[in-house]
């Protein structure tokens, strides 16, 4: 079965630092999407990022970049420059190509100080 | 637009009560699915459509039932409510059903209680 594990429950982070949430993967597939969503406390889903298996170059959108390591089965996400609209959590997320089925990851708290 | 509507935002049921969760989106999107959120739990997929007609099984489908009658409307049955059912449900859709090359956006959720 296909698991998503995100082993920080709970990160905090100084406003203008930057952070690195992490996230491993499990399949034997091998083409597959990756990506982060950010649930900020509104309860609002948003997707922060998208990677896709086959592209070997690291997504990036403005602040938020990802460390994609296909081998190692890692996909996580930094955060630069962070401000205090980036307090939310992050889920890591994963489909498969052609199944439709998305497997989300436990979230990750990350709190950023002022 | 209005995007992905989800009713009621909030809702307490009683034990062996039943009722639906009603969502609909505007982009004419192909897929659509809900999800539930437990604390420690992430989201799980509880069923999904790639179209008008088309249902399938997500992970945890049991106590669930959906329909797709037409391209817009989503909505989750929950055929008697048990507490194990207390959760906060998400609906998503997004463009087509290529799973993972478009955005899925999602619905603002249902916090649903039941005792």
């Amino acid at each position: 079965a296909q698991t998503v594990t995100q082993s920080q429950p709970e990160m905090s982070v100084q406003e203008a630092e930057t952070v690195t949430l992490s996230c491993t993967y499990d399949t034997s597939e091998n083409n597959y999407y990756l990506f982060w969503y950010k649930q900020p406390p509104s309860r609002q889903m948003i997707l922060v990022i998208r990677q896709e298996a086959y592209k070997q170059q690291n997504a990036t959108e403005n602040r938020f970049s990802v460390n994609f390591q296909k081998a190692a089965k890692s996909f996580s996400l930094k955060i630069s420059d962070s401000q205090l609209g980036d307090t939310a959590m992050y889920f890591c997320a994963f489909c498969h190509s052609g199944t439709y089925k998305y497997i989300f990851g436990t979230g990750t708290r990350l709190k950023v100080l002022a | 637009n209005a995007g992905v509507t989800q009713t009621p935002k909030f809702q307490v049921l009683k034990t062996g009560q039943s009722m639906t969760l009603q969502c609909a989106q505007d982009m004419n999107h192909e897929y659509m699915s809900w999800y539930r959120q437990d604390p420690g739990m992430g989201l799980r997929l509880i069923h999904y459509s790639v179209g008008a007609g088309i249902t399938d099984q997500g992970e945890v489908p049991n106590g669930y039932n959906v329909s797709r009658s037409t391209t817009e409307d989503f909505p989750l049955r929950l055929l008697s409510a048990a507490p194990s059912q207390t959760s906060v449900y998400f609906c998503a859709s997004s463009y087509t059903a290529t799973s993972g090359r478009d955005t899925q956006y999602f619905g603002p959720g249902t916090r649903l209680t039941v005792l």
